[in-house]
């Protein structure tokens, strides 16, 4: 089953505790990307990749890294996590930018 | 950093009324416009994707129009059904990768 796959669905942490969402995909999509949705302000963009060892910002990236080893996988990394980044955060892939996205069932996350 | 808005924010109607909303973007650099639907609790989910001037795709009782000169795209509900609510998302894909609105919430009341 074509799906893509994020990890954990739900993460309590502390301020600067360093933390890693997971995602994969199956599909041999090219393009990921990571968004966070917060209430009113919609899907914002935090990174995305267009391929393996091509990463770039998206509109909110501050306070997050990414990495794109391998087509399948693009962790999101926290290196140093504030409260200002609880929030429920999606990755998506597809096959190019354009293209319609799958997102996964989504990773919600709150920082104390 | 490309602007889409949707309106209205949110939306109530009654079983088996009929309903449309809009999406508005630049239409320069347009590549495509996608329409998402999400359901709480669930992670979005496609319902179109369109890249041309003039294009109307349909989907069950869900169909979708694209204007790229003036810059929108309305989606329809024909006869709504308490199983269509949710939040529907308009995306444009144009020189940057996909910039979502934020979206028009749905509540079909039985």
């Amino acid at each position: 089953e074509a799906q893509v796959t994020q990890n954990p669905r739900y993460l309590i942490t502390v301020t600067g505790k360093k933390l890693t969402v997971t995602c994969s995909q199956n599909m041999n999509h090219e393009y990921m990307s990571w968004y966070r949705q917060d209430p009113g302000l919609g899907l914002r963009q935090i990174y995305y990749s267009m391929n393996v060892e091509v990463t770039d910002k998206g509109d909110v990236p501050e306070g997050y890294k990414v990495s794109r080893k391998e087509k399948r996988n693009f962790p999101l990394i926290l290196e140093s996590p504030s409260p200002n980044q609880t929030s429920l955060y999606f990755c998506a892939s597809s096959s190019e930018a354009k293209n319609i996205q799958y997102f996964g069932a989504g990773t919600r996350l709150s920082v104390l | 950093i490309l602007n889409v808005e949707q309106s209205p924010q949110s939306l109530h109607v009654q079983e088996g009324d009929s309903t449309n909303f809009t999406c508005s973007f630049p239409s320069s650099n347009f590549y495509a416009l996608h329409w998402y639907r999400w359901e709480t609790a669930k992670s979005p989910e496609a319902l179109f994707v369109m890249t041309l001037n003039g294009d109307e795709k349909k989907k069950g009782r869900i169909s979708a129009t694209l204007n790229t000169k003036e810059g929108y795209s309305y989606l329809y509900i024909k006869g709504s059904q308490p199983e269509d609510s949710a939040t529907y998302l308009c995306a444009l894909s144009g020189n940057t990768p996909l910039v979502f609105g934020k979206g028009t919430r749905l509540s079909v009341i039985a």
